[in-house]
């Protein structure tokens, strides 16, 4: 069964605008960890953010914010303030275990295009 | 500067020879190291975890006699692809987590092509 599922292939924004790029999981296990990645078209995989399934706030990083919901299985990135150089694939990833041991599994990826 | 470094970014071989991929973790001691493979417009499949000391853990469907992997010491894993053939081109990237839970870096990846 697949844990990770992106609904969204492709995205566009409008430069300047704000973007929510969604993303929902399963999991059975109560501790787990929730990434995001963008990769460039150069292929290199860039760290946005990181959601612990035991933090009480949403995690924020700069123009990056995910929003946690819980019950619903959900870990949404949502980019404020789009810029030209956001165009990118976008990973959402899940950990079961919250020890670096623990594989991380990738959904599908959202294309994401912003435009001037 | 990046802390998890792979080599060669890029590979070009004949078929039916076999490549070798480092990873190295360049800061911090990393006992469990992956590997993914990536396939054009496609996402990170995992191929298999790489463990210091230990033989490495397969995910079903990844052949362990075609992909060898080798966790030699704390800061390095390979990935050798035995008798490459076209359908093995790809891209390979591996990662290795640090200490805090959101700590994961992943190297810059090797794009190999098999003529």
């Amino acid at each position: 069964a697949q844990k990770i599922t992106q609904t969204q292939p492709g995205m566009f924004v409008q430069e300047k605008e704000a973007v929510t790029l969604d993303c929902t999981y399963d999991t059975s296990d109560p501790s787990y960890g929730l990434f995001w990645y963008k990769q460039p078209s150069s292929g290199e995989m860039i760290f946005l953010i990181y959601q612990g399934s035991y933090d009480q706030q949403n995690a924020t990083e700069g123009r990056y914010s995910l929003n946690f919901q819980k019950a619903r299985k959900s870990a949404n990135l949502v980019i404020s303030a789009s810029q030209l150089g956001d165009s990118a694939m976008y990973f959402c990833a899940m950990r079961e275990g919250v020890d670096s041991s623990y594989k991380l599994i990738f959904g599908s990826g959202t294309r994401l295009l912003v435009r001037p | 500067g990046a802390v998890v470094s792979q080599h060669p970014s890029w590979v070009i071989c004949k078929s039916g020879t076999s490549v070798k991929i480092e990873c190295r973790s360049l800061d911090f001691q990393a006992t469990t190291m992956f590997w993914y493979r990536q396939f054009p417009k496609q996402s990170l499949m995992l191929m298999a975890t790489s463990n210091e000391g230990s033989k490495a853990t397969y995910e079903q469907g990844v052949e362990k006699d075609k992909f060898l992997i080798n966790h030699a010491s704390l800061t390095l894993s390979t990935l050798t692809v035995t008798s490459a053939h076209p359908e093995d081109s790809s891209f390979y990237i591996c990662s290795a987590g640090g200490i805090r839970p959101g700590e994961l870096f992943f190297g810059e990846g090797s794009r190999l092509t098999v003529l």
